[in-house]
């Protein structure tokens, strides 16, 4: 089937403005990451959903970062405001459980570039 | 604080070459070690790793856990241009969501 995908793969914003990133989850995964990877580094966690629990959000940078998760499947991560140091490849993860048990299957990214 | 910390983080080898890349961690109720491959944009799985002592293996690549010392290895034999890429190893606790990254280590496999 299909493998994780994200949306845009690139996206270009001015200082100030709100951007949408969109993480479409393989079909039955109910565990669902977001990584942020600034040039050069390795990933770093965000947020995670798990089911219908709580999502854990301890890795959002600040309170300009929000997701949600609709239906159990597709994720929104918004970042308002945005500045120029959050410009990154931002990677989406689902698995079917939690990710130190099972298997992360990761989508391709998107690229944001604050100007 | 949970911590994976990489080594060496940039490494640079002929092909035929044997690299050994290192992966120490500090994970609470750590429940497995996780290597990805990352070549352009998405990591790919390459091995969980959850029992001390037991060799994985895939092809050229294998690695191992040692829970005692806290790290693990990544060894690729044999190694090809394909193989360049950022090699990331990732802490995984057993009550937590949250994979802990390391920063990466970026393979160049020259002709």
């Amino acid at each position: 089937g299909a493998g994780v995908s994200q949306s845009p793969s690139n996206k270009v914003t001015e200082k100030g403005k709100d951007v949408e990133l969109r993480c479409d989850p393989i079909s039955g995964h109910t565990a669902l990451y977001w990584y942020r990877q600034s040039l050069g580094q390795g990933l770093e966690f965000l947020i995670y959903f798990q089911g219908n629990s709580a999502p854990d959000k301890s890795g959002l940078p600040s309170d300009r970062f929000s997701a949600e998760r609709t239906g159990g499947s597709v994720s929104t991560l918004t970042i308002q405001r945005t500045q120029q140091e959050d410009s990154a490849v931002y990677l989406c993860a689902s698995s079917l459980g939690l990710a130190g048990l099972y298997e992360q299957y990761f989508g391709p990214g998107t690229r944001l570039t604050v100007t | 604080e949970d911590k994976v910390v990489q080594s060496p983080l940039s490494l640079v080898v002929h092909e035929g070459d044997t690299v050994t890349l290192n992966c120490s961690y500090e994970v609470t109720n750590f429940r497995s070690l996780l290597w990805y491959k990352q070549e352009k944009k998405a990591p790919t799985f390459l091995f969980m790793l959850t029992s001390s002592g037991i060799e994985k293996k895939s092809g050229r690549l294998s690695s191992i856990l040692d829970k005692k010392e806290l790290f693990s290895i990544l060894n690729i034999t044999a190694t090809q241009t394909g193989d360049s890429a950022i090699y990331l190893c990732a802490g995984g606790s057993s009550n937590t969501g949250k994979l802990i990254f390391g920063q990466g280590t970026t393979l160049q496999v020259k002709p």
